[in-house]
């Protein structure tokens, strides 16, 4: 079954600081792996999309990094601000043609930013 | 543009009531998904529609209909509440260029919903 772990489940970190989020997964084959951002009652929004082939991906401040090998990414938030509180989700689509929609999702690790 | 909008926001029912949750897109997009998010877990796809008169399952589709009329529209049917479907419920959208899709997906706000 395909899965996509994350770590840790929770985070909290000073205003200003640098913090990397883990995701790994076991969807194989794989497309492209994603990155959301979900503020507290708000919906998902997208940060970075990367197909097995890139290694990187930055959107601002985030940086997302991709082995495809160890089936491992990771999102680094630099300089933290107080909206960066949220909750950051991993996503992992599978290589499946029309299939390739039904995205898994982790459970996402919950980031708090303080002052 | 709108984005993704869904109604109602929030809304109680008891056990065996039916409802319809809303959701619309103004971005002509082809491709509409409706997902649940419960504590604990992460979203999970109950339905979605690759274009209008064209849906399908998701993991989790037992106790909802969906249909597509227009590309524009996707609403998510409960026949007969029950409390387990006590969720978060998202909708999103997205182009349906290519396969597999690299498409990034757009969510609307999430309608709350509490059976009792």
């Amino acid at each position: 079954k395909n899965q996509v772990e994350q770590s840790p489940q929770s985070l909290i970190i000073l205003e200003g600081k640098n913090c990397t989020l883990q995701c790994n997964y076991t969807v194989s084959p794989f497309s492209n792996l994603r990155w959301y951002k979900q503020d507290t009652g708000r919906g998902p929004v997208s940060l970075t999309i990367m197909t097995f082939s890139e290694n990187t991906k930055s959107n601002g401040r985030y940086t997302a990094t991709l082995d495809a090998d160890t089936k491992q990414s990771s999102l680094h938030i630099t300089a933290s601000q107080l909206s960066d509180s949220a909750s950051y989700i991993c996503v992992v689509s599978p290589y499946s043609g029309a299939g390739s929609y039904q995205l898994t999702f982790g459970k996402g690790t919950k980031l708090s930013v303080i002052p | 543009n709108a984005g993704v909008t869904q109604t109602p926001k929030f809304q109680v029912l008891k056990t065996g009531q039916s409802m319809t949750l809303q959701c619309a897109q103004d971005m002509n997009h082809e491709y509409m998904s409706w997902y649940r998010q419960d504590p604990g877990m992460g979203l999970r796809l109950i339905h979605y529609s690759v274009g209008a008169g064209i849906t399908d399952q998701g993991e989790v589709p037992n106790g909802y209909n969906v249909s597509r009329s227009t590309t524009e529209d996707f609403p998510l049917r409960l026949l007969s509440a029950a409390p387990s479907q006590t969720s978060v419920y998202f909708c999103a959208s997205s182009y349906a260029r290519g396969q597999p899709s690299q498409e990034t997906q757009y969510f609307g706000p999430g309608t709350r919903l509490l059976v009792l």
